[in-house]
């Protein structure tokens, strides 16, 4: 079974630009989860979704934003990029039922913001 | 929202040592809780969960506890290892079911 699989693995940005991040879930999985892990810091809550629809965003600005399509596949776009995006995006997803919150990460997709 | 503190910030052992780290949340609604471990350029990994209908649960030289009167609960790594050497973090799922993570604990386990 494929687990979470995310892309693109690096990216370089300068500031001002957008980037879209992309997530596939476990197959199964309604869930998807996303997460901000700056270096050597911890991982912040960003947005989580589930069977299509926002449930809950972090303290995040506006300029971060995403989707999960009907597949569960999820995007991330962060708009107006600063210096201080830079960070290890995570994704996470999880099924619902029994297994429900049982989070299993991607390796992540580390931005750069030059 | 959930909030989830978690100490200490580090901690290092010498092998063979017992490690705890601890964690509370705010959110008395909350019900699950998994610890993860996260090596060095690596994703989480859950190591071990515990849902709020029991007190204690153990895997191995890994154990947890939850106590949810006072809204904390605890990994228990016993007769560590260099292996054991990582981030952990403690989370806790809040009512509305999204999940909110500890700042992280860095255990180094000395040989």
């Amino acid at each position: 079974e494929a687990g979470v699989t995310q892309s693109p693995t690096h990216l370089i940005k300068t500031r001002g630009q957008q980037v879209t991040l992309r997530c596939s879930p476990i197959s199964g999985h309604t869930s998807v989860y996303w997460y901000q892990q700056a270096l050597g810091l911890g991982l912040q809550f960003l947005l989580w979704y589930d069977e299509g629809e926002e449930r809950n965003r972090g303290n995040f600005p506006p300029r971060f934003s995403g989707r999960q399509f009907p597949n569960y596949s999820s995007e991330l776009n962060v708009n107006a990029l600063e210096l201080e995006d830079s960070a290890l995006y995570l994704c996470a997803s999880s099924s619902t039922g029994a297994g429900a919150n049982v989070l299993t990460f991607g390796a992540g997709s580390r931005l750069t913001v030059l | 929202g959930e909030n989830v503190e978690q100490h200490p910030s580090t901690l290092s052992v010498q092998e063979g040592d017992s490690a705890v780290i601890k964690c509370t949340y705010s959110d008395s609604a909350s019900n699950y809780f998994p610890w993860y471990k996260q090596e060095l350029g690596k994703r989480p990994q859950l190591i071990i969960d515990i849902r709020s209908n029991v007190g204690e649960k153990k895997d191995q030289r890994i154990a947890v506890t939850l106590n949810k009167t006072a809204k904390h609960f605890s990994l228990h790594i016993t007769e560590t290892q260099p292996e054991d050497s990582a981030v952990y973090f403690c989370a806790a799922s809040g009512h509305n079911n999204d999940m909110r993570f500890g700042a992280g604990t860095r255990l180094t386990v000395k040989p």
